[in-house]
């Protein structure tokens, strides 16, 4: 199986900063990761598709890069909205896994 | 518009089985990828399987191959996945979600929780 290591497992920021969040795959996955958003109480939400690709409706504050075995989520400008928990996730090969999250908080 | 509903709170005893709905409006759940994945309390995502459009294909976790199966009823636009011998450590929010293409997960249900406990 794949493994996918996000760091930090958790971070503090402010509103208004730039915060960035890396994922690595133990092996190479192209550009075949998402990346989710998820809020207490609620279900995924897909931001990012193909590494790089906004998902529709997401706004262009978030934003993606990498390929192979390293990749990014970068978020400018946090809001107060943007609390939450991030996961990547590699659809590259079966089984699909995830990140174990970053947990962004004031 | 593209939504999924998910069937209620489930609980079960050890060794038990469970299975859960997931039905679709708005979209042809046919054309779509479904994927099953699972929260426990506060713990991250665990991805299960795959139910791919057409034929359809099915797709497992091999964590998850021996007591899974994920089925679609084309009559009803459902889609279900059912689990047996539950163990505690199958505690968790149980969520569907489709998208039109490898690597879309732009819908998802509201999750269903299943709690195993004697």
């Amino acid at each position: 199986d794949i493994q996918m290591t996000q760091s930090p497992s958790s971070l503090s920021a402010s509103v208004g900063d730039r915060v960035t969040i890396t994922c690595r795959a133990s092996q190479g996955i192209r550009n075949y990761l998402v990346w989710f958003q998820q809020k207490p109480g609620e279900a995924p939400k897909s931001l990012i598709y193909a590494a790089s690709t906004l998902q529709s409706g997401v706004p262009s504050k978030f934003s993606g890069s990498g390929s192979g075995t390293d990749f990014t989520l970068t978020i400018s400008g946090l809001q107060p909205e943007d609390f939450a928990s991030y996961y990547c996730h590699q659809y590259s090969s079966h089984p699909f896994t995830f990140g174990g999250g970053t947990k962004v908080e004031i | 518009q593209v939504h999924l509903v998910q069937s209620g709170a489930e609980v079960r005893e050890p060794g038990a089985s469970v299975r859960i709905s997931c039905k679709a409006s708005g979209f042809t759940f046919t054309t779509y990828y479904i994927h099953w994945v699972r929260q426990a309390p506060g713990q991250g995502l665990e991805w299960m399987g795959v139910l791919n459009p057409g034929a359809p294909t099915v797709i497992y976790a091999q964590k998850f191959q021996d007591r899974v199966t994920m089925a679609r009823e084309t009559s009803t636009s459902t889609v279900y996945i059912e689990m047996g011998s539950l163990r505690s450590e199958d505690t968790a929010v149980y969520y569907c979600t489709a998208g039109e293409f490898h690597g879309d997960y732009s819908t998802w249900g509201q999750g269903t929780l299943v709690t195993v406990s004697s």
